[in-house]
C-alpha cells in the first residue's frame, strides 16, 4: 500500500536551512504529483508548492517562492523540501503528500486532491 | 491567486446535530473543490473530493454539494469521532491549490 515516510524534527537557528525528506513507498514513484504543506501551530493547513517526481518541474505558492525547493531523487523514491532563510515563523509541521492525480506530461501541472500524506516533521527555529 | 474563505472559523454542536460548513472561492472554480478532516497531531485526510464525491471508507453521513465559487459541507449526525478541523482546498488553479484557512467543530 502507498505510505509517504518523511524524516525526523529539526531544531535549526534563525537564518539557517532546512531539509526535509519524503521517502514513497508501494507504487511507481514518477506517476503522480507530490506536494508540500506546512502547519504552523494552532493554525490552518498552508499550501507550499509541488513537484512534477517524473521531470523534476516544480511550482511554489508565491509566498514562498525564492525561499523553497522542492527536489526529486527518482532513484530512492525520495522528494525532498529546502526552506532557507529560517525564521521564527517557520515554526510548524512540513507534510508532504501525494495527488491521485497522475502525471499529465513534462510541463504539466495538475490536482485531483491529495490522496495520501506523510505524517509531519516539526521544524522548530530558535536562536 | 484563488483566496479561500470558510465560515464559520469554528463551531459548537452536540452528538446527533447536523451541521453545514461553508466554503467559498475568489473566483469560480467548477467543481474542484476537496474537503479535508483533520485531527489534533494527525495529518489531514480527505474526506470529498470533486465537490461531492464521497471518498472511499468516509461515513456517509458526510455530504458536500455547491459548485462555482460557494460549497457546503454537511455532516447529517455528528459523531464523537466527527470533532475535527475541516479544510476546504481547491484544485483548479493549477498549479497553485490553495486551502481555506479551516472551521474547528467542537463539543458544546
Amino acid at each position: 500500500q502507498v505510505q509517504l515516510v518523511q524524516s525526523g524534527a529539526e531544531v535549526k537557528k534563525p537564518g539557517a536551512s532546512v531539509k526535509v525528506s519524503c521517502k514513497a513507498y508501494g507504487y511507481t514513484f514518477s506517476n503522480y504529483y507530490f506536494h508540500w504543506v506546512r502547519q504552523a501551530p494552532g493554525q490552518g493547513l498552508e499550501w507550499m508548492g509541488m513537484i512534477n517526481p517524473s521531470s523534476g518541474r516544480t511550482a511554489y505558492a508565491h509566498r514562498f517562492q525564492g525561499r523553497v525547493t522542492l527536489t526529486r531523487d527518482t532513484s530512492t523514491t525520495t522528494v525532498y523540501m529546502e526552506l532557507s532563510s529560517l525564521r521564527s515563523e517557520d515554526r510548524a509541521v512540513y507534510y508532504c503528500a501525494r495527488d491521485r492525480g497522475s502525471v499529465c506530461g513534462a510541463e504539466c501541472f495538475l490536482s485531483e486532491y491529495l490522496e495520501h500524506w506523510g505524517q509531519g516533521t516539526l521544524v522548530s527555529v530558535s536562536s | 491567486d484563488i483566496r479561500m474563505t470558510q465560515s464559520p472559523s469554528s463551531l459548537s454542536a452536540s452528538v446527533g446535530d447536523r451541521v453545514t460548513i461553508t466554503c467559498r472561492a475568489s473566483q469560480s472554480i467548477d467543481n474542484n473543490l476537496n474537503w479535508y478532516q483533520q485531527k489534533p497531531g494527525r495529518a489531514p485526510k480527505v474526506l470529498i473530493y470533486a465537490a461531492s464525491t464521497l471518498q472511499s471508507g468516509v461515513p456517509s453521513r458526510f455530504r458536500g454539494s455547491g459548485s462555482g465559487t460557494e460549497f457546503t459541507l454537511t455532516i447529517s449526525s455528528l459523531q464523537p469521532e466527527d470533532f475535527a478541523s475541516y479544510y476546504c482546498q481547491q484544485s483548479s488553479s493549477a498549479p497553485r491549490f490553495s486551502f481555506g484557512p479551516g472551521t474547528k467543530v467542537g463539543i458544546k
